[in-house]
């Protein structure tokens, strides 16, 4: 079974810079889905960035980038320019790409506080 | 498209009673899941369907526990004679199957948190 292990409960950041949350996950499949989502306080869960493992390189969304490493099964979350909006829990996930292997593997999350 | 909604947002029950949860996944999606976080942790699955049929079920999903989704659409979970230790947020989401390819990403509800007293 796939396991996937944030090892940063909480973290925090100063207003405009720049925090990396680590995700480090435990699998033998070579083909899967690597993803970070994003909880604020009573709201809803929403993805924040996605990386296929297939591709080299690493994704990016605007502020959101991925350092990808597959052979140390690394998956580690920056947030350049943070902003208040970005405090939220943020959770680590892992998906099969084979199909109907699609349920989704959460680490345990890390709390992200902004300083303003 | 409103995104996947659930009803209702909270629900305070006493220990042995049943209690039901809807979700109404994004329009097109012919996938649903379902989830449940408890304080502190994150989301551990508990079964999924495609369409009306149930695909898979979680060993966490007790017998007390049972899904439904009767037409496709919404879905509904079902927990009876709950127990203290059922008390949890309860996540649905869904994604979208098409051509033999499954859309890498599920979207997620706001979440029906339970409580049982």
């Amino acid at each position: 079974a796939q396991t996937v292990t944030q090892s940063q409960p909480e973290m925090s950041v100063q207003e405009a810079e720049t925090v990396t949350l680590s995700c480090t996950y435990d699998t033998s499949e070579s083909d899967y889905y690597l993803f970070w989502y994003k909880q604020p306080p009573s709201r809803q869960m929403i993805l924040v960035i996605r990386q296929e493992a297939y591709k080299q390189q690493n994704a990016t969304e605007n502020r959101f980038s991925v350092n990808f490493q597959k052979a140390a099964k690394s998956f580690s979350l920056k947030i350049s320019d943070s902003q208040l909006g970005d405090a939220a829990m943020y959770f680590c996930a892992y998906r099969s790409a084979g199909f109907g292997n699609e349920k989704l593997t959460f680490g345990t999350g890390t709390r992200l506080t902004i300083i303003p | 498209d409103t995104g996947v909604s659930q009803d209702p947002r909270h629900k305070i029950t006493k220990r042995g009673q049943n209690v039901t949860f809807r979700c109404d996944p994004i329009s097109e999606h012919n996938r649903l899941y379902w989830y449940r976080q408890t304080l502190g942790q994150g989301p551990e699955f508990l079964t999924y369907f495609q369409n009306e049929a149930q695909l898979e079920k979680s060993r966490l999903l007790s017998d007390r526990f049972s899904a439904e989704r009767p037409k496709g659409s919404f879905s509904t979970l079902e927990i009876q004679r709950t127990e203290q230790g059922d008390s949890a947020m309860y996540l649905c989401a869904s994604s979208l199957v098409r051509g033999g390819t499954v859309q890498e990403t599920q979207y997620f509800g706001p979440g029906t948190r339970l409580l049982v007293l």
